[in-house]
């Protein structure tokens, strides 16, 4: 089993319509998980981090949090072409950042 | 200030040749990281500095080697690298480092390194 799977991409949503990516790993001990957007050719930029069980807005960015479950996603309300990047959602094992394969969202205009 | 600078940002080297990558932070972290990444791959990390001592090396080849001269400040030498060596590398630094620390990593806009 990979530490962390990700929805299998790439996703394809039309412009204003709620992206949802989501994230299951297989450490229950990790504390911090977190959710990057890289867009093509560029570096990973930190776009959330969630620390406690349940949801953090920020702007149009959620991020929801279930240790006991094992998962974690991110919803994006309004999305917009600009949010077409690839997106990764490592969690802290260690002092080591874990990462999975990614997903490539697509917002159509 | 959240700011990484990596310089420099494109860098096309022979075999033989050798070369530095720099990065620089001044957000006052502890901690500093190099990765490498290859298209359409999540970033691999390669080492990590804590409080200016190398904590983690992940079984990297010898011809890559880091430096870390003071807390604001981390090179990557590079000497005889092979073809498959080209990929985009990534630092990165956090306020702290471990399996408890939050580890909030911050990366510079990288070095797109071409080996021929």
């Amino acid at each position: 089993q990979k530490e962390v799977e990700q929805n299998s991409g790439p996703l394809s949503v039309p412009e204003g319509a709620i992206a949802s990516l989501n994230c299951t790993y297989s450490d229950r001990v990790s504390q911090s998980f977190f959710w990057y957007r890289q867009y093509s050719g560029k570096s990973p930029e930190l776009i959330m981090s969630i620390y406690s069980n349940g949801d953090k807005e920020d702007g149009r960015f959620t991020a929801q949090l279930n240790k006991a479950s094992q998962y974690v996603s991110l919803l994006i309300r309004d999305s917009q072409p600009s949010d077409s990047a690839t997106y990764l959602c490592p969690y802290n094992q260690g002092g080591k950042l874990i990462f999975g394969q990614g997903t490539e969202l697509s917002v159509k205009p | 200030d959240t700011e990484v600078t990596q310089t420099p940002k494109h860098l096309v080297m022979g075999m033989t040749n050798k070369k530095s990558l720099k990065c620089e932070q001044h957000m006052g972290h502890r901690a500093m990281y190099w990765y490498k990444q290859k298209a359409k791959k999540p970033p691999e990390l390669m080492f990590v500095y804590s409080y200016e001592k190398l904590s983690i090396n992940e079984s990297v080849p010898s011809r890559f080697s880091p430096e870390c001269p003071n807390s604001s400040l981390l090179n990557l030498h590079l000497h005889a690298l092979q073809p498959e060596d080209s990929a985009l590398y990534l630092c990165a630094s956090s306020q702290d480092w471990g399996a408890s620390s939050y580890n909030e990593q911050f990366f510079g806009p990288g070095t797109r390194l071409t080996v021929l």
